[in-house]
């Protein structure tokens, strides 16, 4: 089993629904972070979280460090929103632990 | 700015050949990162580099070998690459927090490497 696993693997979504990706974690963590990366390969940082919730625009994150879960809200999908959402959690040190993303396309 | 630079975008090279990925930052942060990723996964941390010091290897093999030559500039050397190597390798940075914290982490474009 991943520590990190996000659902669903895969979605679609018609232009102005409500997004939610979720993403659930095994091993204690210091921070977690949601990253975009869009065809073309540059990786976009959304939110870095520890705690509570956190909002940019139509992007709103949340974290419940108890449960070891948080989820990625987007509200009012746009097909520019299409691209692969990644979670990854801050364990020791340096290193991140990815999920293996979620490939979101929004149809217009 | 808030970028990380990447050059070259596309590398096409030949399995004798010698070549360098090269990145750049000028946000003041201390850790720098090469991170590989093939088609459809996650990104799998290479290297980290620490106030310009390597802090880890992943086991990376010797055919790649990076440089920090200072706080702005991370390089990766590649030679006697194989076929298998072809990936997008991505640079990221990020402040450097007293103990295990680190902030935020900035990714560059990414060099798409492909090895013949």
């Amino acid at each position: 089993k991943n520590e990190v696993e996000q659902s669903p693997q895969n979605l679609t979504a018609q232009e102005g629904e409500f997004i939610t990706i979720n993403c659930s974690y095994s091993v204690g963590i210091s921070a977690l972070h949601w990253l975009q990366q869009h065809p073309g390969g540059g990786i976009v940082s959304l939110f870095m979280l520890s705690s509570g919730k956190k909002k940019h625009g139509r992007l709103i994150a949340t974290i419940n460090i108890q449960e070891k879960h948080s989820s990625l809200h987007i509200t009012a999908s746009h097909p520019r929103d299409s691209a692969v959402y990644i979670c990854a959690v801050k364990t020791s040190g340096s290193r991140l632990t990815f999920g293996e993303g979620t490939q979101l396309t929004v149809n217009p | 700015d808030t970028e990380v630079t990447q050059t070259p975008k596309h590398l096409v090279m030949g399995m004798t050949n010698k070549k360098s990925l090269k990145c750049e930052q000028h946000m003041g942060h201390r850790a720098m990162y090469w991170y590989k990723q093939k088609a459809k996964k996650p990104p799998e941390l290479m290297f980290v580099y620490s106030y310009e010091k390597l802090s880890i290897n992943e086991s990376v093999p010797s055919r790649f070998s990076p440089e920090c030559p200072n706080s702005s500039l991370l390089n990766l050397h590649l030679h006697a690459l194989q076929p298998e190597d072809s990936a997008l390798y991505l640079c990221a940075s990020s402040q450097v927090v007293v103990g295990y914290g680190t902030g935020e982490l900035f990714f560059g474009e990414g060099s798409r490497l492909t090895v013949l």
